[in-house]
């Protein structure tokens, strides 16, 4: 399977403990996003790698959120000390500057339930 | 501030009608609107339009934009019960290096 993965898919935890999720993009993509999505939304932007540098984040990203990209591949999502609040659908997607159209190919999201 | 608004929220239509949905945005610096398809899982690529009045077309679906009245539509002819998922509507601005802002979707179901 040549597309972006996520792993897990579902994470229940419970308030207060720490999660981390993966995405692994479209293997030439340079750039990787991640955003989330509640229920009956659209998905808004969090923030966004190019290569191994985060370019920008936004201001729904508090400082419980951190996001890697270490070596321009893969990257993690870390929520600290969850709350209720935290719990929604979280996506990444990749794309390529390379490509005539940037088009973003989204994972299927990793579903969090905070308890 | 920059948004996307999509209209109608949800629809609910029978097999082989024909279904219009919009999409409206304000933002400062335009580069491209998409549309995705949602089921119950990620997001699936649709269209990207970037210049007005050009239709795109993918079998029964198609879409355009209006650059000056700032809307797209995406039109889906013949719906089948296979079309009912959550349309997203996004817009890319220039230099913000490619994110994407939503619109809240239309929920689409088709009845047999």
């Amino acid at each position: 399977d040549t597309g972006v993965s996520q792993d897990p898919r579902h994470k229940i935890t419970k308030r207060g403990q720490n999660v981390t999720f993966r995405c692994d993009p479209i293997s030439e993509h340079n750039r990787l996003y991640w955003y989330r999505q509640t229920l009956g939304q659209g998905p808004e932007f969090l923030t966004y790698f190019q290569n191994e540098a985060q370019l920008e984040k936004s201001r729904l990203l508090s400082d419980r959120f951190s996001a890697e990209r270490p070596k321009g591949s893969f990257s993690t999502l870390e929520i600290q000390r969850t709350e209720q609040g935290d719990s929604a659908m979280y996506l990444c997607a990749s794309s390529s500057t390379g490509q005539p159209e940037e088009t973003q190919y989204f994972g299927p999201g990793t579903r969090l339930l905070v308890l | 501030e920059d948004k996307v608004v999509q209209s109608p929220l949800s629809l609910v239509v029978h097999e082989g009608d024909t279904v219009t949905l919009n999409c409206s945005y304000e933002v400062t610096n335009f580069r491209s609107l998409l549309w995705y398809k949602q089921e119950k899982k990620a997001p699936t690529f649709l269209f990207m339009l970037t210049s007005s009045g050009i239709e795109k077309k993918s079998g029964r679906l198609s879409s355009i934009l209006d650059k000056k009245e700032l809307f797209s539509i995406l039109n889906i002819t013949a719906t089948q019960t296979g079309d009912s998922a959550v349309y997203l509507c996004a817009v890319e601005e220039i230099g913000q290096g490619g994110k994407l802002i939503f619109g809240q979707g239309t929920e689409l179901s088709v009845k047999p």
